[in-house]
């Protein structure tokens, strides 16, 4: 069975500073991955997505994240945070072929960051 | 564009009654995603409709839930005799499913909260 791990429940980190949100995950197929944002009352935003190609993705509001497929990770990174990144952090996996299953999303317990001003 | 809406955004009941989220996906979105954020277990899949095919149900976790999407759009969904740790945010997301893919990007709508007392 998929399954998908976030070590770090909480994170917090100086205005400015670099950022690194780990994420590994256990898949017996080919996956599709991706990182998710939610803020206090609202749903999930997607930050990026991958499922082939550059290892290296770049989504929205400057985050990054890297494939490494022989350590099962897709951490998150972005080089400055700022205070309105504040909130939870969701990585999930899904398959690329489709299964009998459709594409439900397995998540991650999330990552709580925190900035500090 | 309108994203996914969900309404009520927040349901308070009491234990026994039932209740009916209702879901409104993205115009033209064949797929659409129903989860459950509860304190302590993440984000879990709940049920999955795509297009005029028979539901993946395989995530509801009682018979006291069932789910419904009328004419492709609009889902509903019904939990009966409501109990304590039914409390939790449900979500829903919609996608753009295409022939031959696999996972498309799923789009969230802010979800309702429901607390059972």
């Amino acid at each position: 069975a998929q399954s998908v791990t976030q070590p770090d429940i909480h994170i917090t980190v100086s205005e400015g500073a670099s950022l690194e949100l780990r994420c590994n995950y256990s898949y017996g197929a080919t996956p599709y991955l991706f990182w998710y944002v939610q803020s206090p009352g609202q749903g999930l935003q997607l930050l990026l997505k991958y499922f082939s190609g550059d290892t290296l993705v770049q989504g929205i509001k400057g985050f990054e994240a890297e494939f490494k497929r022989s350590q099962s990770s897709f951490n998150l990174r972005k080089p400055s945070v700022h205070w309105s990144d504040a909130a939870e952090y969701f990585c999930a996996v899904g398959p690329y072929i489709l299964t009998g299953g459709g594409n439900k999303l397995t998540f991650g317990t999330g990552t709580q960051l925190k900035v500090e001003l | 564009g309108a994203g996914v809406s969900q309404s009520p955004s927040n349901k308070v009941t009491e234990k026994g009654k039932d209740v009916e989220l209702r879901c409104d996906p993205i115009s033209g979105h064949t797929a659409l995603y129903w989860y459950r954020q509860s304190l302590g277990q993440g984000l879990e899949f709940l049920i999955y409709f795509q297009g005029n095919s028979a539901p993946d149900k395989s995530g509801l976790p009682s018979d006291r839930f069932s789910a419904e999407r009328t004419g492709g759009s609009v889902s509903t969904l019904t939990i009966q005799r409501t109990q304590q740790e039914d409390s939790a945010v449900y979500l829903c997301a919609s996608s753009l499913k295409r022939a031959g893919l696999a996972a498309d990007t799923q789009y969230f709508g802010p979800g309702t909260r429901l607390t059972v007392l």
